[in-house]
């Protein structure tokens, strides 16, 4: 079971500006650990989007933005466009007594409308 | 750039142990963290484990009794074996490198293609 919790779907209309949160807790993102966010198109592998809470890879477009405020962080995509019809995953590090371990949402289905 | 490409069976018994190599082409194993993720159909990803170019290793815990990861890098490969399977363990195996920042958190920033892996009889 994930530790990091995403809305199932957002959606928006092409154009428009959408976010998706991703909630953890005291033991990954409010511990300080950075977030990073992956796009994953259908039938195909996760590409990293956004790294450490806020920085995008080349290529990314800017479009697309991260941030990160005490135990939750957040994805938006300004600008809408049907390529960005996919699933997104935060992922982060938590360290608990259970043990250490990277930890992903539980991922977000973008739909445009 | 650097590519990763998943190989090996793609049907597993229950039971057996399932074994994957991840081909590193493009650039050198040395100097960086790999990882395996994996992603049951339909479901999220989960990450099964690192290992450093060096052979030290970090494993997810409700996983680690099963799982060995290892890395040869005179092939620029690392592989996956993971014991005692059911059909739980039914998924698509990504390999990843791991991009190490500067507060220690890892993002995977290149990723092979995946491969599914069913354990079925």
């Amino acid at each position: 079971q994930s530790v990091l919790t995403q809305p199932p779907s957002v959606s928006g209309a092409p154009g428009q500006r959408v976010t998706i949160s991703c909630t953890g807790s005291s033991s990954n993102i409010g511990a300080g650990y950075d977030v990073h966010w992956y796009q994953q198109l259908p039938g195909t592998a996760p590409k990293l989007l956004i790294y450490g809470n806020s920085n995008r890879p080349s290529g990314v477009p800017d479009r697309f933005s991260g941030s990160k405020s005490g135990t939750s962080a957040s994805l938006a995509i300004t600008g809408l466009q049907a390529e960005d019809e996919a699933d997104y995953y935060c992922q982060s590090y938590d360290s608990s007594l259970s043990g250490s371990l990277y930890v992903f949402g539980t991922g977000t289905k973008v739909t445009v409308l | 750039q650097v590519q990763l490409q998943e190989s090996g069976p793609g049907l597993v018994k229950p039971s057996e142990t399932l074994s994957l190599t991840c081909t590193v082409s493009g650039g050198s194993i040395s100097s960086y963290y790999w990882s395996w993720i994996r992603q049951p159909p339909g479901k999220g990803l989960e990450w099964i484990g690192y290992i450093y170019y060096s052979g030290s290793t970090n494993y997810n815990p409700s996983l680690k009794s099963r799982v060995t990861i290892s890395v040869d890098t005179s092939k620029n490969q690392f592989s996956l074996k993971l014991s005692s399977v059911t059909a739980a363990d039914t998924a698509v195996y990504y390999c990843a490198r791991v991009l190490v920042l500067p507060t220690a958190t890892g993002a995977f920033d290149i990723w092979g293609q995946g491969t599914m892996v069913t354990v079925s009889s």
